[in-house]
């Protein structure tokens, strides 16, 4: 089955810097991925639609000068949050669609667990 | 705005008991998915409902989708521990996801 991948699983770092998540498609290629946040016990909010090769679509709210997106080829996105504030903390999720596949369906990577302190 | 909401958001059922969660919708949609998250992970796809009527099974859990009434159902049959977890229903093909179900299975 598709598989995503995300990179890191987890990361800690200090107010004032910059994360730097990998999204990868590992067995299929996706022109287009996704980015969600979850905060604790809440559901999955979308952020972006990444498009290989073109700018990325943001939701409303969704500060794109904070989060940039990146989909430099069709197995590669990646999100840097810029400047993170302890707000920022939160589960970061990314999912693919399978060009290949049907257009249904979105396989979702394991998360990234980003705390700022 | 699209919103779903689900119903319950938290569900304490004993095993062997039968329930369903139920995920409403605002807007025209033939498309439905139901997925699963434990905690600290990632989303597990469960179903992928396409057309109005639509009904799939898989082991205790059957999801239905009613695109007239803007309704989707999952429904468990005989509950068992391990389907404690929580449940999302999602919505179009730039996924709006609802509230979540926590499911909690007791002994």
């Amino acid at each position: 089955g598709a598989v995503v991948s995300q990179h890191p699983s987890w990361v800690i770092c200090k107010s004032g810097t910059s994360v730097k998540i990998e999204c990868r498609s590992l067995d299929f290629q996706a022109t287009t991925m996704f980015w969600y946040r979850q905060f604790p016990k809440q559901s999955l909010m979308l952020m972006a639609t990444s498009n290989e090769g073109s700018k990325a679509t943001y939701e409303q709210g969704v500060e794109k000068d904070k989060f940039l997106i990146n989909h430099a080829s069709l197995t590669l996105s990646t999100l840097t949050v810029t400047s993170a504030h302890p707000e920022d903390s939160s589960f970061y999720i990314c999912s693919a669609r399978d060009l290949a596949g049907g257009p249904y369906e979105q396989f979702f990577g394991p998360g990234t667990r980003l705390t700022v302190l | 705005e699209l919103k779903v909401e689900q119903n319950p958001l938290f569900l304490s059922m004993q095993e062997g008991k039968n329930y369903t969660i139920y995920c409403n919708y605002s807007t025209t949609s033939d498309r439905l998915y139901w997925y699963r998250q434990d905690p600290g992970k990632s989303l597990e796809s469960l179903f992928v409902l396409l057309s109005n009527g639509a009904v799939k099974q898989e082991g205790r859990l059957m999801a239905s989708l009613d695109t007239k009434a803007r309704l989707s159902t999952l429904h468990i049959t005989a509950a068992v521990h391990d389907l404690s977890a929580t449940y999302f229903c999602a919505v179009e093909g730039k996924l709006t996801f609802g509230t979540g179900t926590r499911l909690q299975v007791t002994l």
